[in-house]
């Protein structure tokens, strides 16, 4: 079965600066996609950015870029120039191509992001 | 304007009374799911379906039952609730399948058993 890990529960920043949260995962499919989802307190779940593990290249969306390490099964978003509406809960997810429940996301802890001006 | 809606948005009940928490999509996607958030736990599947009338477990199922009779509707039931299904509930919705079908959330029901 296929895991994902957030290791850090809560992170900090500051406005202007740049923060990367880690995710790990653990699958034995080639074959993949993983998401990073924003919470904000109004508890709306935000997609931010999805990778297609067959590509090489690293997924970005204006201030947010990820680095994918497939060997390594590591998925990491970087928030640049962090603003004080970043301020969230981020969740890494994993979704498996294959079986029946195909659009099913398995879901990491979470870290909380603060943003200080 | 495309949306998943739950009702209601906030909930306490008592233990063992019968409760129902209604989500619609306007959509038209056929997979539909249900999700859990506990702190420390991240989001889990409870059930899921990928049409009308079929319907299947997610990874915690137990204590809770679900119907697709329509294509927008699945409503989550819970028969007789009890405190450690004090959570934080998402319905979801997508067309089903491949990366770039999104999953639509709904806002998020709050619920307090006691």
């Amino acid at each position: 079965a296929q895991t994902v890990t957030q290791s850090q529960p809560e992170m900090s920043v500051q406005e202007a600066e740049t923060v990367t949260l880690s995710c790990t995962y653990d699958t034995s499919e080639s074959d993949y996609y993983l998401f990073w989802y924003k919470q904000p307190p109004s508890r709306q779940m935000i997609l931010v950015i999805r990778q297609e593990a067959y590509k090489q290249q690293n997924a970005t969306e204006n201030r947010f870029s990820v680095n994918f390490q497939k060997a390594a099964k590591s998925f990491s978003l970087k928030i640049s120039d962090s603003q004080l509406g970043d301020a969230a809960m981020y969740f890494c997810a994993y979704r498996s191509p294959r079986g029946y429940n195909t659009d099913k996301l398995i879901f990491g802890t979470g870290t909380r992001l603060q943003v200080f001006p | 304007e495309a949306q998943v809606t739950q009702n209601p948005r906030y909930l306490i009940t008592v233990t063992g009374k019968k409760l129902t928490v209604t989500c619609s999509q306007n959509m038209n996607h056929e997979y539909m799911s249900w999700y859990r958030q506990d702190p420390g736990l991240g989001l889990r599947q409870i059930y899921y379906s990928m049409n009308v009338e079929v319907t299947d477990k997610g990874d915690v199922p137990e204590g809770y039952k679900v119907s697709r009779k329509e294509k927008r509707n699945f409503p989550l039931i819970l028969e007789s609730p009890s405190p450690n299904q004090t959570s934080l509930y998402f319905c979801a919705s997508s067309l089903g399948g491949g990366a770039h079908n999104e999953q639509f959330f709904g806002p998020g029901t709050r619920l307090t058993v006691l």
